[in-house]
């Protein structure tokens, strides 16, 4: 079956970096995804992986994919005050009709 | 701004109601999906059409329709409605049946009274 999961709260203060942890069940998933969720707002991309990929990095955003242990992390160097959303792990497979499946997300607190 | 455009932002109704949400999907994208956000759920998603048919069905209740248009936006039907249908409904888009990227409209805040 398909299970994404995340911690719910994560509080940091402002300058640190932040670690967001995911766990996945689906072993066949290939395309591995952060969205940011600010208040009131949709859903954003941030970056994704794929499965074949152990790391990927975007500016102040590194994404780690474990996959022996089915574990993707996303790391934001420089936490700022404006990263403070919920931000959502998802999974999907290439093999098409398969949306995402959304973890509950994290909502990442960052204290000045 | 992620190109998806989503009708009404807010919507408040009665039991027993029927709603009609709207979604306008990026340029060029096939794939519509329409995904729901609870608090005790999480997002679970709903239904995808591509280019016009249905493609994947997920926890989309019997009470609750969709379909897409030759000119590719789509609605999702609502009805009979509960107090438990209050949720946020997103629609998302993307190039492929295949979601490598899906972008997400601004959603429709649905309260049911």
């Amino acid at each position: 079956g398909e299970d994404v999961e995340q911690s719910l709260f994560l509080s940091v203060r402002e300058g640190d970096s932040s670690v967001i942890n995911c766990t996945y069940t689906d072993s066949s998933s290939t395309y591995l995804y952060w969205y940011k969720q600010e208040p009131g707002a949709g859903l954003q991309l941030l970056t994704y992986i794929f499965s074949n990929m152990d790391m990927k990095q975007d500016q102040r955003l590194t994404v780690l994919l474990n996959k022996k242990d089915k574990h993707l992390s996303l790391r934001i160097a420089d936490t700022q005050t404006g990263d403070s959303a919920i931000y959502f792990c998802a999974e999907s497979r290439i093999s098409g009709n398969t949306p995402l499946v959304f973890g509950k997300g994290t909502r990442l607190s960052v204290i000045a | 701004d992620s190109g998806v455009t989503q009708t009404p932002k807010h919507l408040i109704t009665a039991t027993g109601q029927r709603v009609t949400l709207r979604c306008s999907p990026r340029s060029g994208d096939l794939s519509v999906y329409w995904y729901q956000q609870s608090l005790d759920q999480g997002l679970q998603f709903l239904i995808q059409y591509y280019n016009g048919e249905e493609r994947a069905k997920g926890n989309i209740l019997e009470r609750f329709s969709a379909q897409q248009f030759p000119d590719l936006h789509s609605e999702l039907n609502l009805s009979s409605l509960e107090l438990g249908d209050s949720a946020l409904y997103f629609c998302a888009s993307s190039t492929m049946s295949m979601n490598t990227e899906a972008f997400f409209g601004q959603g429709t805040r649905l309260t049911v009274v």
